[in-house]
């Protein structure tokens, strides 16, 4: 069966400095993951997706994604914060149950300081 | 386009009160699906659709029940309101032609249940 971890609950980074908010995977079979943001109080927004490609996946918002199989990881990251990326942040992976299910990792809430 | 949109965005039931959440979507897309958000635990999909008329149980279905009966609509109903289902409620939608695993879902604006 197919799952997520994000390590951190909570990440809290000063403005221009970088972003990191990490992911773990756990499938049988060679994943879809995606990485999703919703700022408050609003619906969830696609930032990017790995779909057995390039490896490293370039988003929205500056946003990039390195899919490692090795250590089964697909860590977000972002040179530069900036106040308006401080939202929750999804790591998701497709189920290949069909049907295009998703499975939501726990979430990881970034906080962006002056 | 509108996308996906989702009726009402706010509501406050009673304990063993009924309600209906609509979700529609402009898209035409064949897949939709009904998650809840509760802190700390992401979203869990609730019921799904793969098309008109047809519509199958999620991971957390028990005190939900689900009608697709337009392809653009997805309907999702409470017969009696619980606290436990108070929560943030999304609707999501997804093309679903491909026959891959990685299309992308789109979602609505969330609908936020309180069950006193």
């Amino acid at each position: 069966a197919q799952s997520v971890t994000q390590l951190d609950s909570h990440v809290s980074v000063s403005e221009g400095t970088p972003v990191l908010l990490r992911c773990n995977y756990s499938s049988s079979y060679s994943p879809s993951l995606f990485w999703y943001v919703q700022h408050p109080n609003k619906g969830l927004q696609l930032l990017l997706k790995y779909t057995s490609a390039a490896t490293l996946v370039k988003g929205i918002n500056g946003f990039e994604a390195e899919f490692k199989k090795s250590e089964t990881s697909f860590h977000l990251t972002k040179p530069s914060a900036h106040m308006s990326d401080a939202a929750e942040y999804f790591c998701v992976v497709s189920d290949w149950g069909g049907y295009n299910k998703l499975i939501f990792g726990a979430g990881t809430r970034l906080a962006v300081h002056p | 386009n509108a996308g996906v949109t989702q009726t009402p965005k706010f509501r406050v039931l009673k304990t063993g009160q009924s309600m209906t959440l609509l979700c529609a979507q402009d898209m035409n897309h064949e897949y939709m699906y009904w998650y809840r958000q509760d802190p700390g635990m992401g979203l869990r999909l609730i019921h799904y659709s793969v098309g008109e008329g047809t519509t199958a149980k999620g991971e957390v279905p028990d005190g939900y029940n689900v009608s697709r009966l337009k392809k653009q609509n997805f309907l999702l109903g409470l017969e009696s309101a619980a606290p436990s289902q108070t929560s943030v409620y999304f609707c999501a939608s997804s093309p679903g032609t491909s026959g891959g695993a990685d299309n992308e879902q789109f979602f609505g604006p969330g609908t936020r249940l309180t069950v006193l």
